[in-house]
């Protein structure tokens, strides 16, 4: 596609809920990257895919996050039994390639608004 | 790891009027930087780079930022703000040799007609 495409944009749930949030890369990029922006802070690294590997995942926040990729394109990030201060928006980009001498930009998708109720 | 801090939390200006966005970052060795702008119900996108070279980075829409090292800045400026720049802008950066990157908390700007 022409962008990262995020699905859906907006998610309301309740609390113990689980959820799932999707992220469709750029078609032929194999970085994929999950971030988080809580209210009034800046952005959270959460997970970093490589293909369908994710050497790091260092930036979740407990053992209720997770995230998978498949045939090194879509990813979803789930989110068991949900908590309040799990609300914020759920931001997904992706590179051509990662790290390296030459910066490959991360392209941002749209978003997805997750509040817990 | 780095931190990114960026000095105000909300500008407000008339249009014509200068602007310039602080950024400081945390970490000593060599870094890229970035800032973000997010335009009202749009996605995030890179406003300019910096990775190595001229210290003076020209971006799109007439913003450029110095990268001071010795002040671990790297600064936003614009001479003479558009309504049309009402947005929120995030400063970011990256060890090269990771992929990550670490965000500022953000500036959100607001542009006065």
């Amino acid at each position: 596609g022409a962008g990262v495409s995020q699905s859906p944009s907006n998610k309301v749930t309740e609390k113990g809920k689980d959820v799932e949030l999707r992220c469709d890369p750029i078609s032929g990029h194999t970085a994929l990257y999950w971030y988080r922006q809580s209210l009034g802070q800046g952005l959270e690294f959460l997970i970093y895919f490589q293909g369908n590997s994710a050497p790091d995942k260092s930036g979740l926040p407990s053992d209720r996050f997770s995230a998978e990729r498949t045939g090194g394109s879509v990813s979803t990030l789930t989110i068991q039994r949900t908590q309040q201060e799990d609300s914020a928006v759920y931001l997904c980009a992706s590179s051509r390639t990662s790290g390296g001498s030459s910066y490959n930009e991360q392209f941002f998708g749209p978003g997805t608004r997750l509040t817990v109720l | 790891a780095q931190s990114v801090s960026q000095h105000n939390h909300h500008v407000i200006l008339s249009e014509a009027a200068s602007l310039e966005l602080g950024c400081n970052y945390s970490y000593g060795g060599t870094v890229n930087l970035f800032w973000y702008v997010q335009y009202p119900g749009q996605h995030l996108q890179l406003l300019l780079k910096y990775f190595s070279g001229d210290p003076l980075v020209k971006g799109i829409k007439g913003f450029e930022a110095e990268f001071i090292k010795s002040k671990f800045s790297f600064n936003l400026r614009k001479p003479s703000v558009q309504w049309s720049d009402t947005a929120e802008y995030f400063c970011a950066v990256n060890d090269p040799n990771d992929y990550k990157l670490s965000f500022g908390a953000g500036t959100t700007v607001t542009v006065r007609a």
